[in-house]
């Protein structure tokens, strides 16, 4: 089973300001198998990001996923009020597949 | 509108059946692998497993198989879960989720339903 490991725990920010959310693997994840969704209080998640960088339908370009191997990056150019929420990786690799424990950005 | 719409919330105790639904509607449904996904309250996201409706084809995370069953019936585009005898620490919400894309077996859920809270108490 392939471990993800999300840090920061929380990401304390300010509307505007940039986040960079860390996802690391205990194996090789391959660029194509990994995903970040976004999750707020009371609803189903919501996929932003597939294959570590393509944009899921309707997500605004401020939104954007990179990274290779082990180690991925999703990072939000100018948060605004809506994108305070919990962020998840999952990768699809193989099985289980597995998600992140998650990374909560609040506002400042 | 592509959409999964789930059953209402349930409340049990320990030891009795559940059985919860998730229909799909607006794509086929044959097509497009469907999971279940686990979340205990304050927690985070647990893959429990997932089906291909076309076929059957079930795969199961080890930390639920033989806990769990997962179903599909096409003729009434619904995927399920359920269980022969709950225990209080499946107490969470339960969501239904579907591939980005038909037939990819290894994809991510692009389509998620409402979820379903499950209490299972005394």
């Amino acid at each position: 089973e392939i471990a993800l490991v999300q840090s920061p725990g929380t990401l304390s920010l300010s509307p505007g300001e940039r986040a960079t959310l860390s996802c690391r693997a205990s194996l090789n994840v391959s660029s194509t198998n990994l995903a970040w969704y976004q999750q707020k209080p009371g609803q189903a998640p919501r996929l932003l990001i597939y294959a570590t960088s393509t944009r899921a339908t309707g997500i605004p370009d401020r939104f954007s996923g990179s990274g290779s191997g082990t180690d991925f990056t999703l990072t939000i150019t100018r948060l605004e009020h809506e994108d305070f929420a919990v962020y998840y990786c999952q990768q699809y690799v193989n099985s289980p597949r597995t998600f992140g424990q998650g990374t909560k950005v609040e506002i400042k | 509108e592509v959409q999964l719409v789930q059953s209402g919330a349930e409340v049990k105790k320990p030891g009795e059946s559940l059985k919860i639904s998730c229909k799909g509607s607006g794509y086929s449904f044959t097509k497009y692998w469907i999971g279940w996904v686990r979340q205990m309250p304050g927690e985070g996201l647990e893959w429990m497993g997932i089906i291909y409706p076309g076929d059957s084809d079930t795969r199961y995370s080890p930390s639920f198989q033989g806990l769990v069953t997962i179903s599909a019936d096409k003729s009434t585009t619904t995927a399920y879960l359920q269980w022969s005898s709950l225990r209080a620490s499946d107490t969470a919400m339960y969501y239904c989720a579907r591939h980005c894309r038909s037939g990819y077996y290894l994809d991510a859920f692009d389509i998620w339903g409402q979820g379903t809270m499950v209490t299972v108490s005394s």
